[in-house]
C-alpha cells in the first residue's frame, strides 16, 4: 500500500461549507495525485504535485485547491462544497524509474455533500 | 491534449473464453501506459505497464497488453478468463516524471462480467 493514508475516510457535509481532505504518505515520494471517482467517469484527475509547493491542475480542478507544504502531506480543499462534488476521492503516489514506475492508491474518502 | 478512451462500458464474456479490452490514447510524445483493475469495493491494482522497449508487455494474473503506436492503442488481453476476473478495468496514460509531464490520466473504465 506504499504507506498511504487518507483522512477522513467518510464525511457528510452541507452545501457551502469548506472541506479539507488529507493524504499522508510515509515513504517520501515526490509525486502525489488527487482523483475523484464517479460512476461512468472512471477516475478524473483533480490536481497533482511534483514536489513541495509544486502543484498543477488536472482535468477537473474547478472548485478545488491543493497545498503541499511538506513531502508527506497533500491536502485537497473544497472551498465551498457543492452537491456535484459528492464522490469518492482517491489519493495516489507515484514511484519512479521506468520499470518501477507505478501509482499506488490510498483507500479513498467517500464525501457526501447534502 | 492528453486523453484516454475506453470505448466499451460493459463487456460480458463466458468463463474460459478469451478477452480483449480496448484502450485508445492521445499523447504528444512516447507515453507511459498502464492498466489497473478495481474489484468491487476495493482499491486499484496495477496489472501491467508500458514505458519503453518490447511493445508486448506481460502483467499479473495472466494478462498482457500490446502497445501499437500507429493505432494509438494499448489493448488488454487474456486468453482464458476466470470468474475472479470480474471487475472494472482502467487504462491510463502519462509521461515520464519530468515536472508537469508527470500527470496521469485515466479512461472511464470497462466493467467486465463473467458468464458461468
Amino acid at each position: 500500500d506504499a504507506g498511504i493514508t487518507q483522512s477522513p475516510r467518510h464525511k457528510v457535509t452541507e452545501t457551502g461549507t469548506p472541506v479539507t481532505l488529507r493524504c499522508h504518505q510515509t515513504e517520501n515520494h515526490r509525486y502525489m495525485y488527487w482523483y475523484r471517482q464517479d460512476p461512468g467517469h472512471g477516475l478524473r484527475l483533480i490536481h497533482y504535485s511534483y514536489g513541495v509547493k509544486d502543484t498543477d491542475k488536472g482535468e477537473v480542478s474547478d472548485g478545488y485547491s491543493v497545498s503541499r507544504s511538506k513531502t508527506e502531506d497533500f491536502l485537497l480543499t473544497l472551498e465551498s462544497a457543492t452537491s456535484s462534488q459528492t464522490s469518492v476521492y482517491f489519493c495516489a503516489i507515484r514511484t519512479t524509474g521506468g520499470a518501477t514506475d507505478t501509482q499506488y492508491f490510498g483507500p479513498g474518502t467517500r464525501l457526501t455533500v447534502l | 491534449a492528453q486523453s484516454v478512451t475506453q470505448p466499451d462500458i460493459h463487456i460480458t464474456v463466458s468463463e474460459g473464453a478469451s478477452l480483449e479490452l480496448r484502450c485508445n490514447y492521445s499523447y504528444g510524445a512516447t507515453p507511459y501506459l498502464f492498466w489497473y483493475v478495481q474489484s468491487p469495493g476495493q482499491g486499484l491494482q496495477l496489472l501491467l505497464k508500458y514505458f519503453s522497449g518490447d511493445t508486448l508487455v506481460q502483467g499479473i494474473k495472466g494478462f498482457e497488453a500490446e502497445f501499437k503506436r500507429s493505432q494509438s492503442s494499448f489493448n488488454l488481453r487474456k486468453p482464458s478468463v476466470h470468474w475472479s476476473d470480474a471487475a472494472e478495468y482502467f487504462c491510463a496514460v502519462g509521461g515520464g516524471v519530468y515536472s508537469s509531464a508527470s500527470k496521469i490520466i485515466f479512461g472511464s473504465g470497462t466493467r467486465l462480467s463473467i458468464r458461468p
